[in-house]
């Protein structure tokens, strides 16, 4: 079956630890994004990429890094630069313009 | 600034009576909308889009939403609720007349049906 592959489902980490977040898609889809899940804030864009090896800013991407050396692959880097990093990170692929957003089922964090 | 607000932070309705999760948006162009639903520890299913066409839109699971322009609004609506449809609902907008590769989420309406 096709989808998008997050791991680990629940990661910890000390404070001023960078750590990276993995998203597999075999969807064949060009974009791809991350998003941040928040109590009562519903979901916020951090980087979004729409082909390989090219990739935009969002709304919250200081602390965060990316790469998109693959289609398949886009991977998130919270580094220690991150304020607050504890929260449901959740990636998402998108076939086309008019197509709805394809998501994982999550990677949840608790930095401590 | 693209916008989405979902006025209920939470919607309690009896398994069998119809349910009615609100949302307006705000945009620039014309809306491309969305709902989704989450479930715990899930990440987000799409349930229906709206891109252009009839204003009753049908979906999964037997939900459907009506676009009203006039009122910015895209309500989602079931006319008989389950207990298994308890869930996260979430409403994003596309807005079709920007560089087109941000959707914008509401904070969620949570959704509890009771037997």
């Amino acid at each position: 079956d096709g989808g998008i592959t997050q791991s680990p489902k629940y990661l910890f980490r000390k404070e001023g630890q960078n750590v990276t977040l993995s998203c597999e898609q075999n969807l064949n889809h060009d974009a791809m994004y991350w998003y941040r899940q928040d109590p009562g804030q519903g979901l916020r864009l951090i980087y979004y990429s729409q082909i390989v090896n090219d990739f935009q800013k969002g709304d919250i991407a200081e602390g965060y890094s990316v790469s998109r050396e693959k289609k398949e692959s886009f991977p998130l880097t919270v580094t220690s630069a991150q304020k607050n990093p504890t929260a449901f990170y959740l990636c998402a692929s998108r076939l086309s313009a008019n197509s709805p957003l394809h998501f994982g089922n999550g990677t949840r964090l608790t930095v401590t | 600034a693209q916008s989405v607000a979902q006025p209920e932070d939470q919607v309690n309705v009896a398994e069998g009576n119809p349910l009615t999760v609100k949302c307006t948006y705000s945009v620039s162009g014309n809306p491309y909308l969305f709902w989704y639903v989450q479930y715990p520890n899930r990440g987000l299913q799409f349930l229906l889009k709206y891109i252009t066409g009839d204003n009753l839109v049908k979906g999964s699971y037997g939900f459907e939403a009506e676009f009203n322009k006039s009122q910015t609004s895209f309500h989602l609506k079931k006319p008989s609720a389950l207990v298994s449809d308890s869930a996260l609902y979430f409403c994003a907008v596309r807005d079709i007349g920007s560089y087109g590769q941000n959707f914008v989420f509401g904070p969620g309406t949570r959704l509890s049906v009771l037997p």
